[in-house]
């Protein structure tokens, strides 16, 4: 089976564009939740979609935003980068609201030049 | 302070050696524990998760929690080179939002 698969692996953008990530969960998980992960740190939640509703939201400024479609896929949205959006964006599934056992996909890495 | 406090290593130890990683935190509310692994250029590896107090073992992984010391740990028996990695600890109360650890590096050298 397919595990979480994030794309693109990689991406230059330029302060004040805007980013779309996406990610596809592993099957039949309906969760879908979202960590920016700076160099030499711990990933730092984001967002929490179940069931295409929002169950949490992290600490992050209106400019990042979210969605989750009726296949349970998921959309992460980042307008008028700063060169600090620059990391590593991960996508983790689960199949219910929790995260204790969330599969993280490889991720996007993020360079905001 | 911060809620989660991980020593970022590096933390070196021969082929063999049994490995012990901790991690601290300030949380009462936090009931689930995680471990995961990250290898460079990857995403973090669920290893094992425990609720509240107690240990979990698998394999040669082995977790425990002591929530009134607010003390988690991870010991890794007979360590290889394969598992060099940054081993991350993660924590969630009932909120569903998780806190991590910054990581510490772990180094297995043959």
């Amino acid at each position: 089976d397919a595990g979480v698969t994030q794309s693109p692996t990689h991406l230059i953008k330029t302060r004040g564009q805007q980013v779309t990530l996406r990610c596809s969960p592993i099957s039949g998980h309906k969760s879908v939740s979202w960590y920016q992960q700076v160099l030499g740190q711990g990933p730092q939640f984001i967002f929490q979609y179940y069931e295409k509703e929002e169950r949490g939201r992290g600490n992050f400024p209106d400019r990042f935003s979210a969605r989750q479609f009726p296949n349970y896929s998921s959309e992460l949205n980042v307008n008028a980068l700063l060169l600090g959006d620059s990391a590593l964006y991960l996508c983790a599934s689960s199949y219910g609201t929790g995260n204790t056992e969330a599969f993280f996909g490889q991720g996007t890495r993020l360079t905001v030049v | 302070q911060k809620e989660v406090e991980q020593d970022p290593g590096p933390l070196s130890v021969p082929e063999g050696a049994i490995v012990s990683l901790n991690c601290t935190y300030s949380n009462s509310a936090f009931q689930y524990f995680m471990w995961y692994r990250q290898y460079s250029r990857k995403g973090p590896e669920l290893l094992m998760y425990t609720y509240s107090s107690g240990n979990k073992e698998d394999g040669r992984f082995t977790a425990q929690v002591d929530k009134s010391s607010k003390y988690i740990s991870l010991f890794i028996r007979d360590s290889q080179p394969s598992d060099s990695a940054t081993y991350l600890c993660a924590m969630e109360g009932g909120s569903y939002i998780p806190t991590f650890g910054r990581g510490t590096s772990l180094i297995v050298h043959p």
